[in-house]
């Protein structure tokens, strides 16, 4: 069984600070992860995604993501916000192994970055 | 660039009716899903389906739902009696291979009334 507990439900930065957004995840088998963007009245559209190969993973817009095994963790930073970041993001985690695999998502981090 | 289409954007139901909700994935695409998010929750797994069958469904998926790929093309989610507790964003999604990403549609509001 999966689980992802993303903690902060919102999270204000300025305009041109950090963003961290936290994700832990729980996993019986080895995990593949993801990261989604979600703008208001759209879909989800992948930010980045961990699938067993480097740890770092780099996405579009700036974003990255570190998966450590140790720590149960795939928190996604940009070192600079943009005010076209501001979104609600979704970690998300699946079984690294199997065929079709659903995806169990987190429930959110509303990002509002401050001019 | 090829992207999961989905309609109607917006469907408005009478509770006890019946919907299909339909989604196109994209075309070279063999894994096929439904999540739904109710307003101010996180995004639920109801099915997948791979090979003309299911795969994998969640208990919410119960026998009020169903899915259908009537075609090479359509993707298709039907509720056979609507409850006020399905209104929700559905979302259809799709992937090449099922450990691979999967590619969001931009949803189906669905309000019963």
């Amino acid at each position: 069984a999966q689980s992802v507990t993303q903690l902060g439900s919102h999270v204000s930065v300025s305009e041109g600070a950090l963003v961290l957004l936290r994700c832990n995840y729980s996993s019986s088998v080895p995990p593949y992860l993801f990261w989604y963007v979600q703008y208001p009245n759209q879909g989800l559209q992948l930010l980045l995604k961990y699938t067993s190969a480097a740890t770092l993973v780099k996405g579009i817009n700036g974003f990255e993501a570190e998966f450590k095994k140790s720590e149960t963790s795939f928190h996604l930073t940009k070192p600079s916000a943009h005010m076209s970041d501001a979104a609600e993001y979704f970690c998300a985690v699946t079984p690294g192994s199997g065929s079709a695999r659903q995806l169990t998502f987190g429930s959110g981090t509303q990002l509002t970055v401050l001019p | 660039e090829p992207e999961v289409t989905q309609t109607p954007s917006h469907q408005v139901t009478q509770m006890g009716q019946e919907v299909i909700l339909r989604c196109v994935p994209i075309s070279n695409h063999l894994y096929f899903y439904w999540y739904r998010q109710i307003l101010g929750q996180k995004v639920e797994f109801l099915v997948s389906f791979y090979n003309n069958e299911i795969s994998e469904k969640s208990e919410i998926f119960d026998d009020q739902f169903s899915v259908e790929r009537p075609d090479g093309s359509n993707f298709t989610l039907k509720i056979r009696s609507t409850k006020l507790e399905d209104s929700a964003m559905y979302f259809c999604a799709s992937s090449d291979r099922g450990y691979n990403e999967q590619f969001f549609g931009p949803g189906t509001r669905l309000t019963v009334l």
